[in-house]
């Protein structure tokens, strides 16, 4: 059974940094691709990052470019999102995902970021 | 990226029939095949429900169906039931390599 645990949420001030983790287990983590997908509260989910299987290719929304960064490590079985100069606007629930390409067909249950002074 | 646009609410009887639409351009929806939905009940992370516009994943039911014309794919959920009542989303892979979900969709069941 596939498992994904997200773990690194918080409070924080904007401003400030945070780092995510999402331990996966119950598959080959090192095969698929792995995304993060945030979900502010009362609204849709929003994609924010992809790597691909080997850490050597990443893709972020527009939104957080330059800010946040993606990776993994195959030997740990661990995602990562690095958060850097967080803003309010970043609050969500954060998901780590499975891929299969751009399908998502396992979501862990979240960890809450709230970015507020 | 902006988001595809879902109608916010739709709702039906059980035992009904239900379709939510969900629109985009023909930089995402309508220039790849690569349209999924999910589920979402409150409190729950989504749930994968078809992916590839209208292909199932083991253990999803029947009764829910997908379709795409143009630039707007459709998620169908026959036979509806009590437990369908939920938030839906589309998402689709866009031209600029990355994937874009739609606004969702509260279902309720009457």
């Amino acid at each position: 059974e596939v498992q994904l645990v997200e773990s690194g949420g918080g409070l924080v001030q904007p401003g400030e940094s945070l780092r995510l983790s999402c331990a996966a287990s119950g598959f080959t983590f090192s095969s698929y691709w792995m995304h993060w997908v945030r979900q502010a509260p009362g609204k849709g989910p929003v994609w924010v990052s992809r790597i691909n299987s080997d850490g050597s290719s990443t893709s972020y929304a527009d939104s957080v470019k330059g800010r946040f960064t993606i990776s993994r490590d195959n030997a740990k079985n661990t995602l990562y999102l690095q958060m850097n100069s967080l803003r309010a606007e970043d609050t969500a629930v954060y998901y780590c995902a499975r891929g299969i390409g751009y399908r998502l067909p396992d979501w862990g249950q979240g960890t809450l970021v709230t970015v507020s002074s | 990226q902006s988001a595809l646009t879902q109608p916010a609410s739709v709702s039906g009887s059980p035992g009904q029939s239900i379709t939510i639409s969900c629109t985009g351009t023909s930089s995402d929806v309508g220039g790849y095949n690569y349209v999924s939905w999910y589920q979402q009940h409150p409190g729950k992370a989504p749930k994968f429900m078809i992916y590839d516009v209208s292909n199932r994943p083991s253990g999803v039911s029947n009764r829910f169906s997908g379709s795409k014309s143009g630039n707007t794919a459709s998620l169908t959920i026959s036979g509806l039931q009590a437990e369908d009542e939920a938030d839906y989303y589309c998402s689709s892979y866009t031209s600029s390599s990355t994937v874009v979900f739609g606004g969702g969709t509260k279902l309720t069941v009457l």
